[in-house]
Parts: structure tokens; C-alpha cells; sequence
């Protein structure tokens, strides 16, 4: 099946400054590549996707960048602020698994006022 | 909005009992999930359903069966649950179809002593 990694485990900025998170995908055929946010205490949010047939997306401060060559895929945050500290989780899906996500396995983002 | 809603936030029980964990959507999604959240692990799929009395095995469905007799209400049983069982139980649902986006309740945080 599908394997997502995802770097780093742990990420410190301080306010101002940008953030990138990255994953790798084994499965050239995933076809969708969701970005989830997970506040403490809160089940993970939505925050921005993208499909295979784009290669970049961007949704204010937060945009996604997809490599389809190189199976990696990207989370960028700019003019980060305290209240983007959460962990962030990405995850794949291919076709033909009906709806089913393949997640990483998060990084804590710290953003120090 | 979506809601998706899940019987406990915290639950504690012994090594041995049988556990139901509940969850229950309000949009009418064909979709449902159940992952558990492990630190260092990220969300793993157990199991999902895409319809009524339907259901697929996830990655880790050892130690788990589900039941999913009405469309708004995917439940997950662990028929004796064991310390390894310890950790935060995630409900999700989806609308059928294409991939996309799928909405997380709060989790239940489960420990087994």
C-alpha cells in the first residue's frame, strides 16, 4: 500500500517567519494530497488540498506545492502567527481505494511569539 | 456545518472488556473511518465502511470489529481490549465518491489498564 513520510517531526519558527513541512508518497498512481491541522484537544482540520493534475496551491498564508516526479509534496506557511502552532499531518490517497487516506506522522509546529 | 460527533472524550477500561466506541455524523456522508492516533505513528486507518451493514479492513484491524447499521452511525468494538489498546480513537466521514475532504470528530482518548 500507499507510505507517506513526513519532515520534520518538529519545527520551531518565530512569528514572521515561514514554515515548510514535507512528505514523500510511494504510490506514483495517489492522485490526492489533503493537509490536516490538529489543535490540542480538537479532532484534525482541513486546511488546504491539492490534486494530482495541479502543482501548486494557495489558500492566503498557507500554499501546497506537489512534485509528481519526484513524489514529494509541500506545506508552506508564511508571516507565521502564534495561533498556527498545532500539528500538521499530510497524507495521499490513491485511486481505487475509494475515499482512503494514508496520513504522516505529523509535525509539531511551534510558532514563538 | 459538518458535525461528527463521538460518545466519549475519555474512557477507561479494564484489561479484558468489551468496549464500544460511538460515532455519528449529521451530513448524510456514505463514508466512515476509524483511526487511531499514536505519538510518532500519526493516524492509522482501522477501519472504514462505505455504506450501511458495509465494511473494509483499514491497515490495523486486529483486536477491532465495527458495525455500522444505520448511515449516521459507524461504531468501533474492541472485543477484549488489551493495554496496547491504549490511545486516542479518531472517527471520521466523508461524502461518497471522488476523494475528498473528511471531516474528524474530537477523538476518544481510550486507556486500558
Amino acid at each position: 500500500g500507499e507510505n507517506v513520510e513526513q519532515h520534520p517531526s518538529t519545527l520551531s519558527v518565530q512569528e514572521g517567519d515561514s514554515a515548510v513541512i514535507k512528505c514523500t508518497y510511494s504510490d506514483s498512481a495517489s492522485n490526492y494530497f489533503p493537509w490536516y491541522k490538529q489543535e490540542l484537544g480538537k479532532g484534525p482540520q482541513l486546511i488546504i488540498d491539492i490534486r494530482s493534475n495541479v502543482g501548486e496551491k494557495k489558500d492566503q498564508r498557507i500554499a501546497v506545492t506537489l512534485n509528481k516526479t519526484a513524489k514529494h509534496f509541500s506545506l508552506h506557511i508564511t508571516e507565521t502567527q502564534p495561533e498556527d502552532s498545532a500539528v500538521y499531518f499530510c497524507a495521499a490517497s490513491p485511486p481505487n481505494t475509494g475515499n482512503q487516506f494514508y496520513f504522516g506522522t505529523g509535525t509539531s509546529l511551534t510558532v514563538i511569539p | 456545518d459538518v458535525k461528527v460527533t463521538q460518545s466519549s472524550r475519555y474512557l477507561v477500561k479494564r484489561t479484558g472488556e468489551k468496549v464500544f466506541l460511538e460515532c455519528v455524523q449529521d451530513m448524510d456522508h456514505e463514508n466512515m473511518f476509524w483511526y487511531r492516533q499514536d505519538p510518532g505513528l500519526g493516524l492509522r486507518l482501522i477501519y472504514f465502511s462505505y455504506d450501511v451493514k458495509m465494511k473494509e479492513k483499514g491497515d490495523i484491524p486486529e483486536g477491532y470489529s465495527v458495525s455500522r447499521e444505520k448511515k449516521e452511525r459507524f461504531s468501533l468494538i474492541l472485543e477484549s481490549a488489551s493495554t496496547n489498546q491504549t490511545s486516542m480513537y479518531l472517527c471520521a466521514s466523508s461524502v461518497g465518491g471522488r476523494r475528498n475532504e473528511q471531516f474528524f470528530g474530537p477523538g476518544t482518548r481510550l486507556t486500558v489498564l
